[in-house]
């Protein structure tokens, strides 16, 4: 079990270019979580899937952020354009169908200079 | 969901035993209690989880009383390397939103030698 796997692990970047965060839920989950953390807001939650779909996405800050997952091994998280404050660790989660738990990402480390 | 009441910090020597307490006052009967752990530069990592009474498994035990309104999460004989952020969290078992994940800002354990 490889875990969930996020990439990249760093991205610094320029003020008004995209970005785009990848996750690889582990096989069988069923919900995917993005999440994002800074040292003022802590854990927040952005949006989640069940089965693909997105479930609630109130927690997604601003139109610049969207996330997809068209698949059940892949979502992307993706920011157009990119500001200053979206300088955060972004993390992904995947849960199993019995509810035992998430499983979090290492964390992709988002700079935008 | 459960607003949860933890400490902000705790200090302990190697070898103790640490007890980390939470609050969750207005916990629903759907509401279940879970615990993770969070390394620096890590993700969180589930730890425990629990309805009522006792749980325990290879790395803490869970104590929750019959009212439910507290939990308290015990690490026998802590080592360096468990000094980390520890959440409480309470998410609903039912319903809109269930087992949705909101964190506070947790219990930062510091584990001194």
């Amino acid at each position: 079990d490889a875990g969930v796997i996020q990439s990249p692990r760093h991205e610094v970047t320029e003020m008004g270019q995209e970005v785009t965060l990848r996750c690889k839920p582990i096989s069988g989950h069923d919900y995917l979580f993005w999440y994002r953390q800074t040292m003022m807001r802590g854990l927040e939650l952005l949006i989640y899937f069940n089965n693909n779909v997105p479930i609630d996405d109130s927690g997604m800050p601003e139109d610049r952020f969207s996330a997809k997952m068209p698949n059940a091994s892949f979502s992307t998280l993706k920011i157009q354009p990119s500001e200053p404050r979206d300088s955060a660790v972004y993390f992904c989660a995947s849960r199993r169908p019995d509810n035992y738990g998430y499983t979090f990402g290492s964390g992709t480390r988002l700079t935008v200079v | 969901l459960a607003k949860t009441t933890q400490p902000i910090s705790m200090d302990s020597y190697e070898g103790q035993e640490v007890n980390i307490t939470c609050s969750h006052n207005n916990i629903a009967t759907n509401d279940y209690i879970t615990w993770y752990q969070q390394f620096p530069s890590q993700g969180p990592r589930f730890i425990i989880q629990g309805y009522k009474t006792k749980v325990t498994n290879e790395v803490a035990s869970l104590f929750i009383p019959a009212d439910r309104k507290s939990s308290t999460l015990s690490l026998p004989r802590v080592s360096l390397s468990d000094t980390a952020v520890y959440y409480c969290l309470a998410p609903s078992g039912s319903g809109a939103g269930s087992y949705q994940l909101t964190f506070g800002k947790g219990t930062k354990l510091s584990v001194i030698p």
